[in-house]
This record gives structure tokens, sequence and C-alpha cells, in this order.
């Protein structure tokens, strides 16, 4: 079965400061895996998705992942956030295109003037 | 364009009470999918349709949940004898679906219910 692992519930970082937020994934097949972003009162945004080719993806808000086969990894990371990154990041996976998405349970970051 | 939107944006119950929320997707998605998200949780899968069928409704929780999309555009998802622990905020999300290509959902606002 398919699972989601975010180590981290709260991450704060200082506004200008470098982000990675982790996410180890488990399924046995190369998945898709994504990474959305919650904020108050705002729907699930999509920040960007991995399937296959270039294993460095590229999101909306300067937001980037990587995956790492080997240490069944998918993590998010930005070079310099803004406040306005302040939300709930969920990391997930699905087996197939159209499938269900099965999500972690989240990680918040907080962001420090 | 519009996106998904979700009817009531809240609702208030009492325990044993049942409850429908409403779904209305992007106009010409023909998959559609219900979530519940509970506090300190990510999202959890509970059905998906392609058009009118369910394709997979692998998530209910229990015979208590029940979901339709009987015109294949608008769903209803509905909880019989609701029970505390269904407080949650219940998200669909839509897709379009096209050959060859990922089908991306989009997810509206929620509908959060409250059993009392």
């Amino acid at each position: 079965a398919q699972s989601v692992t975010q180590p981290d519930i709260h991450i704060t970082v200082s506004e200008g400061a470098s982000l990675e937020l982790r996410c180890n994934y488990s399924y046995g097949a190369t998945p898709y895996l994504f990474w959305y972003v919650q904020s108050p009162g705002q729907g699930l945004q999509l920040l960007l998705k991995y399937f296959s080719g270039d294993t460095l993806v590229q999101g909306i808000k300067g937001f980037e992942a990587e995956f790492k086969r080997s240490q069944s990894s998918f993590n998010l990371r930005k070079p310099s956030v803004h406040w306005s990154d302040a939300a709930e990041y969920f990391c997930a996976v699905g087996a197939r295109r159209d499938d269900k998405i099965i999500f972690g349970k989240g990680t918040r970051l907080h962001i420090l003037p | 364009g519009a996106g998904v939107s979700q009817t009531p944006s809240n609702k208030v119950t009492e325990k044993g009470k049942y409850v429908e929320l409403r779904c209305d997707p992007i106009s010409g998605h023909t998959a559609l999918y219900w979530y519940r998200q509970s506090l300190g949780q990510g999202p959890e899968f509970l059905i998906y349709f392609q058009g009118t069928g369910a394709a997979d409704d692998s998530g209910l929780p229990n015979d208590r949940f029940f979901a339709v999309r009987p015109e294949g555009s608008v769903s209803t998802l509905k909880i019989q004898r609701t029970e505390r622990g269904d407080s949650a905020v219940y998200l669909c999300a839509s897709s379009q679906r096209e050959a060859r290509s990922y089908n991306e959902q989009f997810f509206g606002p929620g509908t959060r219910l409250t059993v009392l």
C-alpha cells in the first residue's frame, strides 16, 4: 500500500532563509508524487508534481523538489522564503494517472519576520 | 473561470442526523473525488467518480457514507446517522480526463461538518 511520511509537523524559518521540507513515500513502483499547499481559508493548491524524467522538478511560487529513488524521498525546497509562504504543506503520492491521491499529515510552515 | 464549489461551507448537525454535502465540479470535468480532512491530518480519499459511476469507493469508512453523481456533474455525499467522529472538512476535487496526460485534481474550499 502507498503511504507518505512527513516527519516534521512544524517548521519555523526566518524570512529570506532557505527552506527544505522532508517527505518520504512508500510504494513499490515509480509513483506520481506531488506537493500541495493549503493556506488558511484557501483550498489545496498544487505546487508541483513528478511523474518521470528529470528528478528535479520546478513548481510555482519558486518551489522545487527532488525525487530520490534510492531514499524514497521527494523533498521540497525554496532558496528564499517570503512571509506569504506561511501555510500547511502536504506531500502526496498517487499510483497512476487519475488515481486517488494519498496525502501525508502535513508540515506547517511558520515564517519569522 | 469558476472553480470547484461546495455547499454548504459549514454544516452543524446533531449526532444521529442525516446530512448531504454538495459538490459542483469545474464545467467539463469528468472525474470527481471526495476526500475527508480531519483536524491536524492530511486529506483522506473517500470515493472517485468517472462520469456517473463510482470508479473507486474503497475509502468510504462504512455503510453510513454514500455518494452519488446521477448526471455526471454535481455530486452529493450523504452521511446517515452521523457520529461525532464524522466531524471534519470534506473536500471535493475534479479533473478533466485526457488520454496520455496527467489530469490535475482541482480542489474546492471544502465543507466543514461539525457533529454535536
